[in-house]
C-alpha cells in the first residue's frame, strides 16, 4: 500500500533562516506531487506541484521553493522565512491520469516563524 | 472558470440527527468532484469522489454525496450525525482546464456534531 511521510511534523524558525520540509511517497511510481498551505485551519493554498522529476509549476509567485530531485521525493525550501510563511503546510499525491483520482495528503508541517 | 464554493463557514447538528454540508460547482465539461474531511492537526482525508453515472455516491463512514447537474451541487450528506463526524469538510473539483493536474479546493465548512 502507498504511504506519504512529511517531516518534521512541527517547526518554530526564525525570521531570515532558512527552510527545508521533506516529503516522500512510498508504494507508488510517478505519482503526481503537490504542496498545500493551510492558514488558520481553513483553506488551502496551492504552492507547487510536479509531474516529473525536476518539473515544478509554481503556483503563487512568493517567498518558497520546490524541487523534486528523485520521483518521490518533493522539498519545500525558503533561503529566508518571512512572518508570513507561517502556516501548516501539506503534502500530497496523486496517482497519473485519469483525471478523477484522488489525492491523498501527509500529516502535515506546523511551521511558526517568529 | 472551474470554481467550488461552500456556502456555509459551519453547519451544527444534534448527533443522530441527518447532516448536509453544501458544495456547489463551476466546471466547463464533465465535472470531476470531491470530498475531503480534516480533523484538527492532521492532513486531509478523501472520503468519496464523482466521476460519472449514478447520483448518488456512497463513501467512507457513512458519507453520502449527491450530484445534481441542473443544480451544480454535489452535496455532502449522511443520515445520522456522530460526535466524532466534528471537522472541516472539503469540496473540491478537479481543474481539467489545465489538463488536469490541479485540484481546486472549496474554503471548508466546520462541522459541529453536539451530544
Amino acid at each position: 500500500s502507498q504511504t506519504i511521510h512529511q517531516w518534521p511534523a512541527t517547526l518554530v524558525q526564525p525570521v531570515g533562516s532558512p527552510l527545508s520540509l521533506e516529503c516522500t511517497v512510498e508504494g507508488t511510481s510517478n505519482p503526481n506531487l503537490y504542496w498545500y498551505r493551510q492558514a488558520a485551519g481553513r483553506g488551502l493554498q496551492l504552492l507547487f506541484y510536479s509531474v516529473g522529476i525536476g518539473q515544478i509549476s509554481s503556483e503563487v509567485p512568493q517567498n518558497l521553493s520546490a524541487s523534486r530531485p528523485q520521483d518521490r521525493q518533493f522539498i519545500l525550501s525558503s533561503k529566508k522565512l518571512l512572518l508570513s510563511d507561517s502556516g501548516f503546510y501539506l503534502c500530497a499525491w496523486s496517482p497519473p491520469p485519469p483525471l478523477h483520482n484522488e489525492q491523498f495528503f501527509g500529516p502535515g508541517t506546523r511551521l511558526t516563524v517568529l | 472558470a472551474q470554481s467550488v464554493a461552500q456556502p456555509e463557514d459551519q453547519v451544527n447538528v444534534a448527533e443522530g440527527n441527518p447532516l448536509t454540508v453544501k458544495c456547489t460547482y463551476s466546471v466547463s465539461g464533465n465535472p470531476y468532484l470531491f470530498w475531503y474531511v480534516q480533523y484538527p492537526n492532521r492532513g486531509l482525508q478523501f472520503l468519496l469522489k464523482y466521476i460519472t453515472g449514478d447520483n448518488l455516491v456512497k463513501g467512507s463512514y457513512g458519507f453520502e454525496a449527491e450530484f445534481n447537474k441542473s443544480q451544480t451541487s454535489f452535496h455532502l450528506k449522511k443520515p445520522s450525525a456522530l460526535v466524532s463526524d466534528s471537522a472541516l469538510y472539503f469540496c473540491a473539483v478537479r481543474d481539467v482546464s489545465t489538463g488536469g493536474f490541479k485540484t481546486i479546493f472549496g474554503a471548508g465548512t466546520r462541522l459541529f456534531v453536539k451530544a
